[in-house]
Order: structure tokens, then sequence, then C-alpha cells
């Protein structure tokens, strides 16, 4: 049973929009998300968070949406660029305790020149 | 600062061999994973260790072992290598419960043929 979430294996989106990726969870203890950035042969880059407490962490071209009601978060990246096509991982955990993360399957975004 | 880094970073084993993958961190973080990535998957948690000599099981442990002397290293032991053991394995490590964001080691592609 998947915990977390990412519905879209792939999005395009062409240099300069807006790219959005979504991710939902099924687990009403998790108050803590983060997402992670993945370039080919190398691991994992964190790139964002935010906790429950908030609806809205901007960090640069990026930001991160939380709507709790809906157990949903997206990611805003604006305006995309070529450098941004990586594999992006939404993760959550439970704000306390030893609980490890629990990754979604990731979306691939390309962006187009 | 290296971070965390893993050795080696490809490697091919045939079937009943063993090995173990190599992971180690200088930032003194008390939290260390190891996960596996399969093609179009997300991470799934393998073992983590949240202290030298404190070790647990995550996700999918079946075939795998870990041990954890140090805080600085945790390394990953196949026994007995099965072609469905063929993946990425990325280590990873925490700062501690409060610290959510993980820091991952470039990866070990493994082959069991």
């Amino acid at each position: 049973d998947q915990q977390v979430k990412q519905n879209s294996p792939s999005l395009s989106v062409q240099e300069g929009r807006i790219s959005i990726l979504n991710c939902d969870y099924t687990n009403s203890m998790f108050d803590y998300f983060l997402w992670y950035k993945k370039y080919p042969a190398e691991g994992p880059t964190f790139l964002i968070s935010i906790s429950s407490i908030k609806d809205k962490n901007e960090d640069g071209r990026f930001t991160v949406f939380l709507n709790k009601s809906a157990k949903h978060l997206s990611l805003h990246i604006v305006p995309s660029q070529p450098g941004d096509s990586a594999v992006y991982f939404c993760a959550a955990s439970p704000n306390s305790g030893n609980t490890p993360l629990v990754f979604g399957k990731g979306t691939r975004l390309s962006v187009i020149a | 600062n290296a971070g965390v880094t893993q050795t080696p970073k490809f490697r091919i084993l045939k079937i009943g061999q063993s090995m173990t993958l190599q992971c180690a961190q200088d930032m003194n973080h008390n939290y260390m994973y190891w996960y596996r990535q399969d093609p179009g998957m997300g991470l799934k948690l393998i073992y983590y260790s949240v202290g030298a000599g404190i070790t647990d099981k995550g996700e999918v442990p079946n075939g795998y072992n870990v041990s954890r002397s140090t805080t600085e290293d945790f390394p990953l032991r196949l026994e007995l290598a099965a072609p469905s053991q063929t993946s990425v394995y990325f280590c990873a490590s925490q700062g501690g419960p409060s610290y959510n964001e993980q820091f991952f080691g470039p990866g070990t592609r493994l082959t069991v043929l």
C-alpha cells in the first residue's frame, strides 16, 4: 500500500513555463514533507521541504504548497529551465520519532528548450 | 567534507556470490539508511540505523544484512546474490529525528547475472 503517491510518471514543459509536480499521501500522521531531485547516475539531493504548520514554502524558483485536508502537496517551478530536467521524488514523515522517510515513485520532468 | 561516500560505483556479481557495499559519512550524523531503486520505481528502504550498534529493518530487508560499529560507517552485506537484487543502491545519512533532510551518496549500481 503506497502511502506517498506520485501519479504522473513523467511531465514535459516548455522552458520558461511553470512546472507543477503533484504528490498525494494517505497517512494522516505525516506532517513533514520534502522534495528531492535526482539526476541520472547521481544520488537524490534535497530541494525543499514544508512542515504541516505551513501551507506554502518558497525558495527562489521553487515553491511547495501543502493542502492538509486533501492530503496533497505540489511543487511549482517557475520559470522552468532545461537544467531542471530530472526525476523529482516526494517524501513524507511524521515530525517526531525515528520513523524513516517514505518516498513516492518519482516524476520525471523534461524541460524542453 | 566529503558528505556521504559509497564504494564501489559499479559491480557485477554471479548468482550465489556475496559482497559488501560500503558507505561512509563525515557529518557525524546518527541516522543512516540503505535504499534500493529499481527501474521506474521509487526508493525502497532496506535497513536503517539510528546510531552505532543499532539497526532496524526497512521495507525490503530480505537477502541483506547490515552492521553499524561506528558512527561513520554503515556497510550493507549481500549474501547469496540473486538476480532480483539487481538494482541501484543508495546510502543516506541524517542528523537526527529533528532534522528530516537526508543526504545521499552517489549510489552503487549492482548487476547479478
